[in-house]
């Protein structure tokens, strides 16, 4: 189903390399998230965005960074600083507010050894 | 910061069985409480959300109760069927940005036949 997507689906990288996690939306939402699944943990924020060219740090923001040139693109890239980047990465979509939906994409399992 | 504890982190029943989910948030100014169903290999979808003004909510074999006095809420799911397999994640929303939500740690639910 369409609406959020996130590509790649499974993404491999080398311990020291930076890796960009690409998320679109076509649901004319304001705000994005990204969050981080791992086993036992449930979903920690990482960043979020409200509007254009604005994003705030999550709980978990360290050894992350985000961009917000378009509407409807929210990318993430894991640094070389994340010690343990290896996880889950789900981004979510919704119109900004309290008491609102969010939408979220398929995902993309990182792998890095 | 906030924060939400989820109980339990398993839950096994028997098909057309009740199941019940509990969680308890910290901040005592939050106001809307959704629920999310991730299926194995599948993106979170939200369920169900109650807002702080009411103190159930129904829908259908799903239902939420929330009490704020002692700031927790429950998902309670009716004759269990094979299909309500999944992890179910609670989360509130926080009071100081416009959408961000915190979530539990989530329920491995096991409906056998």
């Amino acid at each position: 189903d369409g609406g959020i997507t996130q590509s790649p689906k499974y993404l491999f990288r080398k311990e020291g390399q930076n890796v960009t996690l690409s998320c679109e939306q076509n649901l004319n939402h304001d705000a994005m998230y990204w969050y981080r699944q791992d086993p036992g943990q449930g979903l920690r924020l990482i960043y979020y965005s409200q509007i254009v060219n604005d994003f705030q740090k999550g709980d978990i923001a360290e050894g992350y960074s985000v961009s917000r040139e378009k509407k409807e693109s929210f990318p993430l890239t894991v640094t070389s600083a994340q010690k343990n980047p290896t996880a889950f990465y789900l981004c979510a979509s919704s119109i900004p507010g309290q008491g609102r939906e969010q939408y979220f994409g398929p995902g993309t399992r990182l792998t890095v050894t | 910061g906030e924060n939400v504890e989820q109980h339990p982190s398993t839950l096994s029943v028997q098909e057309g069985d009740s199941a019940v989910i509990k969680c308890t948030y910290s901040d005592s100014a939050s106001n809307y409480f959704p629920w999310y169903k991730q299926e194995l290999g599948k993106r979170p979808q939200l369920i169900i959300d109650i807002r702080s003004n009411v103190g159930e909510k129904k829908d259908q074999r799903i239902a939420v109760t929330l009490n704020k006095t002692a700031k927790h809420f429950s998902l309670h799911i009716t004759e269990t069927q094979p299909e309500d397999s999944a992890v179910y994640f609670c989360a509130f929303g926080t009071t100081d940005s416009w959408g961000k939500l915190q979530f539990g740690a989530g329920t491995q639910v096991v409906v056998t036949p």
